[in-house]
């Protein structure tokens, strides 16, 4: 079945850094979708990606839709301590019922 | 802004015990899901809804599962009989529609079976 796999599974990082995150697929998705989760809460979308090869960026967000469409990075900029989280790659499931299917998550940890 | 919202934030149940988590889609959203995520583990999906019937499910939405759309606000889930691995956090979302995977979540009703 359809799965994505994100990389790395976590990340301590200095404030101040620059972050980059992976995600990567067997099988192709025509939308890649970032999303972060923190703590006791939903996850809430941050960027999404209609097309292979789309550079999309939100603040200090970048994500890119991989011209394969199998795989997807995402980039944060300058982290701040509130940037910490899981951060999700999501894709639509073939049958168009809405349905996401999820990555493992990137666990974000930012130190001031 | 709009937003959806679930109720209870945290129930404690029985082993056996009946459970129905409760949600309140945004309210121009066609489209409603349930998902779950047991702890430090990725968010997994349970059933959509579309036009009052189940467009997709998935192996873990078994029997012992159902939604409804009760009126015209609500959807819920029921657990019927609970087991000690329905322990998670239950996510509701929505959309407008379904190729976009842009869905809003609630914020979560964690259960915990004993």
């Amino acid at each position: 079945g359809q799965q994505l796999n994100q990389s790395p599974q976590s990340m301590f990082i200095q404030e101040g850094e620059d972050v980059s995150m992976n995600c990567t697929s067997s099988s192709i998705f025509n939308t890649w979708l970032w999303y972060k989760q923190e703590p006791g809460e939903g996850p809430v979308l941050l960027i999404a990606l209609y097309k292979a090869g789309e550079l999309t960026s939100n603040g200090r967000l970048t994500a890119q839709f991989g011209i394969t469409r199998k795989d997807s990075f995402l980039n944060i900029s300058a982290s701040i301590p509130s940037d910490v989280g899981i951060y999700f790659c999501a894709g639509p499931s073939l049958g168009n019922t809405g349905k996401l299917i999820f990555g493992q998550g990137t666990t974000l940890q930012v130190k001031p | 802004e709009p937003e959806v919202t679930q109720t209870p934030s945290h129930q404690v149940t029985q082993m056996g015990q009946e459970v129905i988590l409760r949600c309140v889609p945004i309210s121009n959203h066609l489209y409603f899901y349930w998902y779950r995520q047991i702890l430090g583990q990725k968010v997994e999906f349970l059933v959509s809804f579309y036009n009052n019937e189940i467009s997709e499910k998935s192996e873990i939405f078994d029997d012992q599962f159902s939604v409804e759309r009760p009126d015209g606000s609500n959807f819920t889930l029921k657990i019927r009989s609970t087991k000690l691995e329905d322990s998670a956090m239950y996510f509701c979302a929505s959309s407008k529609g379904a190729n976009t995977g842009e869905l809003f979540f609630g914020e979560g009703s964690r259960l915990t079976v004993l």
